[in-house]
């Protein structure tokens, strides 16, 4: 079975630093993987998905994430948080016979000024 | 706006009255999708359409619910004799592309009240 594991409920950095998101996966085959974001109100903004290729894929508003197959990781990374990147973010999984995407229960990003 | 788009935004209900709630997806997706979001969790996978066609259903789309595309284009998801259970913000999804290398893109969501 499918699954997602956000491990930290809550992650907490000063602006200016550089964040980390973690995100762990379960899938049998090789995974596509995406990070969504999502602020009060509004809906789910796609980030950035891994496919295949090159490990670090980078995304929008200067995100960037690193695939690790040995350790089934796929943690999201900005080198610079800004204040306005507070909101909350979902890490998601499909398998390659599915279409069924699988979340994880989101990490809260409070960055502070 | 050419976004994913739900409606209505907020929904409250008896206990015990039917609902249903609308998705328009973006033009030209073939694919949509239906999610449940409750408090403090990820978004749930409900059913997903390949153009008129249902393709998945969830164990948690219990025989209360049932979600259409007529003629593959925007979709309906009704929920009969709603409980308090089925409170929670319903999503709607559509992507273009065929396989699982296509991104979703989600609408604000339709949040339901049961009292």
């Amino acid at each position: 079975a499918q699954s997602v594991a956000q491990p930290e409920d809550q992650v907490n950095v000063a602006e200016g630093n550089p964040l980390t998101v973690k995100c762990t996966y379960s899938v049998s085959g090789n995974p596509y993987l995406f990070w969504y974001v999502q602020y009060p109100n509004r809906g789910l903004q796609f980030l950035l998905k891994y496919i295949t290729g090159d490990n670090l894929v980078k995304g929008s508003y200067g995100f960037e994430a690193e695939f690790n197959k040995s350790q089934t990781s796929f943690h999201l990374k900005k080198p610079s948080a800004l204040v306005s990147d507070s909101a909350l973010y979902f890490c998601a999984v499909r398998g390659r016979n599915t279409d069924k995407l699988i979340f994880g229960t989101g990490t809260r990003l409070q960055v502070f000024p | 706006d050419t976004g994913v788009s739900q409606n209505p935004r907020h929904k409250i209900t008896k206990r015990g009255q039917n609902v249903t709630f609308r998705c328009d997806p973006i033009s030209e997706h073939n694919r949509l999708y239906w999610y449940r979001q409750t408090l403090g969790q990820g978004p749930e996978f409900l059913t997903y359409f390949q153009n008129e066609a249902q393709l998945e259903k969830s164990r948690l789309l219990s025989d209360r619910f049932s979600a259409e595309r007529p003629k593959g284009s925007f979709s309906t998801l009704e929920i009969q004799r709603t409980e308090q259970g089925d409170s929670a913000m319903y999503l709607c999804a559509s992507s273009l592309l065929e396989g699982g290398e296509a991104e979703a893109f989600f609408g604000q969501g339709t949040r339901l009240t049961v009292v």
